[in-house]
């Protein structure tokens, strides 16, 4: 089954940059869509479709995909942004039609 | 506004059942595919099935069997009936929308997740 891997964790610090990848077989073909989830909160949709932010989503958060990797960033990085990022792709070769990435625990310095 | 409701989670012994089940407002129920997720303490993200519009259900190949997905749209709710639990099956259950094309599909709204726990 398609398997999409995060790494545990990113640490930043506020005002900076995070970047967290997200990497999967020729996943360049694939659309990836990205979860923000705060500490006991449900999860919410921060990007679609590689790049396209749903309304309501700072503009700081960006998507990118090359080759074997997704690239989440949020830019000028807030203290409220501290929460777990997953990865997803829907995979439509396997039963596992969503496919999740592990997460990505950010921490705000 | 758009917004999702679980219910019927809670303590069951493993081998019992559960119904879950999520109210939706806010949005034309009928015209949008529905789905469950899960996830365990402390872990991530795992999807359990989705329903199209009125019909074709599909689960995660680990749960076939067990979990049966359906949906009433005359009252713009999603149920979730979960058989033969297991230990492993305790976890927070969210209801999502789906947000699908002919290329993918995301989860667009989630509601806040009932949970489930098996245990005897």
């Amino acid at each position: 089954s398609y398997v999409l891997t995060q790494p545990p964790s990113v640490s930043v610090a506020p005002g900076k940059t995070a970047s967290i990848t997200c990497g999967g077989d020729n996943i360049g073909s694939d659309s990836v869509h990205w979860y923000q989830q705060r500490p006991g909160q449900a999860p919410v949709l921060v990007i679609y479709y590689d790049i396209y932010r749903p309304s309501g989503i700072p503009e700081r958060f960006s998507g990118s995909t090359s080759g074997n990797t997704a690239t989440l960033t949020i830019s000028r990085v807030e203290a409220g942004d501290e929460a777990d990022y997953y990865c997803q792709v829907w995979d439509t070769n396997n039963d596992l039609l969503w496919v999740f990435g592990g997460g990505t625990k950010l921490t705000v310095l | 506004q758009v917004q999702l409701v679980e219910s019927g989670g809670g303590l069951v012994k493993p081998g019992g059942s559960l119904r879950l089940s999520c109210a939706a407002s806010g949005f034309t129920f009928s015209d949008y595919f529905m789905a469950w997720i899960r996830q365990a303490p402390g872990k991530g993200l795992e999807w359990v099935s989705y329903m199209k519009r009125s019909d074709s259900e599909y689960y995660a190949d680990s749960l076939k069997g067990r979990f049966t997905i359906s949906r009433d749209n005359a009252k713009n709710s999603l149920f979730l009936q979960m058989n033969g639990l297991r230990a492993e099956d305790t976890a927070l259950y969210y209801c999502a929308r789906v947000e699908y094309s002919a290329s993918s599909a995301a989860f667009d709204i989630w509601g806040q997740g009932t949970m489930v726990i098996v245990s005897s």
